[in-house]
């Protein structure tokens, strides 16, 4: 399995982009990157997923350079309620379990 | 709402009790899902469903540690002769074959786990 690193943790200002960064420099052909985000005795929840270049849907962006040696999970104009813990994960696409990492610790203040 | 339901949602109990701890998945899911998270950590997996079938354990999921599934519908996880290093939170999380993919399971609320 690929290893993910990530910052353990990052502060934000309401209103703001924020972008966290993952590194996956053993990712394989059949990897897919996916973003979890978890919220204080709540489980995860998916966030998006990308293989390659760029994915958006309602609440996020994933930008996947061409190496795919890293990503970023972009959220845009975060408020107090992003605050949670964000997830980065490489899996082939077969994989049955989820294997997540420490993640990163995302504080938005007002 | 036909989210993931965790009973209990806590659980205090003394080293050496079993416990058990249920999970009632989305209704038309059809794969079912335990992981164990500790402090600061990610959510780890131990075992996997799909249906009735358990079909991969992880080496976490010692001999004390027994899940069901029943008729392919809920899903119980026991511990046997508790150990204080099994304080944790016990998530469940199901999802389906059809539509997404394996990567998109959908999380129950968790039970955290006392060992005293």
């Amino acid at each position: 399995l690929a290893k993910t690193t990530q910052p353990i943790s990052m502060d934000s200002y309401e209103g703001q982009e924020v972008n966290i960064t993952c590194s996956h420099n053993n990712i394989a052909t059949n990897d897919y990157i996916t973003w979890y985000q978890q919220f204080p005795s709540q489980g995860p929840r998916f966030i998006i997923q990308g293989y390659k270049t760029k994915v958006t849907n309602e609440v996020a962006s994933l930008f996947i350079p061409a190496d795919r040696k890293s990503s970023t999970l972009s959220l845009p104009r975060v408020s107090l309620s992003d605050t949670a813990v964000y997830y980065c994960l490489v899996d082939s696409g077969s994989a049955r379990q989820l294997t997540f990492g420490s993640g990163t610790q995302l504080t938005v203040l007002p | 709402d036909t989210g993931v339901s965790q009973d209990p949602r806590h659980k205090i109990t003394k080293r050496g009790q079993n416990v058990t701890f249920r999970c009632d998945p989305i209704s038309e899911h059809n794969r079912l899902y335990w992981y164990r998270q500790t402090l600061g950590q990610g959510p780890e997996f131990l075992t996997y469903f799909q249906n009735e079938a358990q079909l991969e354990k992880s080496r976490l999921l010692s001999d004390r540690f027994s899940a069901e599934r029943p008729k392919g519908s809920f899903s119980t996880l026991e511990i046997q002769r508790t150990e204080q290093g099994d304080s944790a939170m016990y998530l469940c999380a199901s999802s389906s074959l059809q539509g997404a993919a394996n990567y998109e399971q959908y999380f129950g609320p968790g039970t955290r786990l006392t060992v005293t």
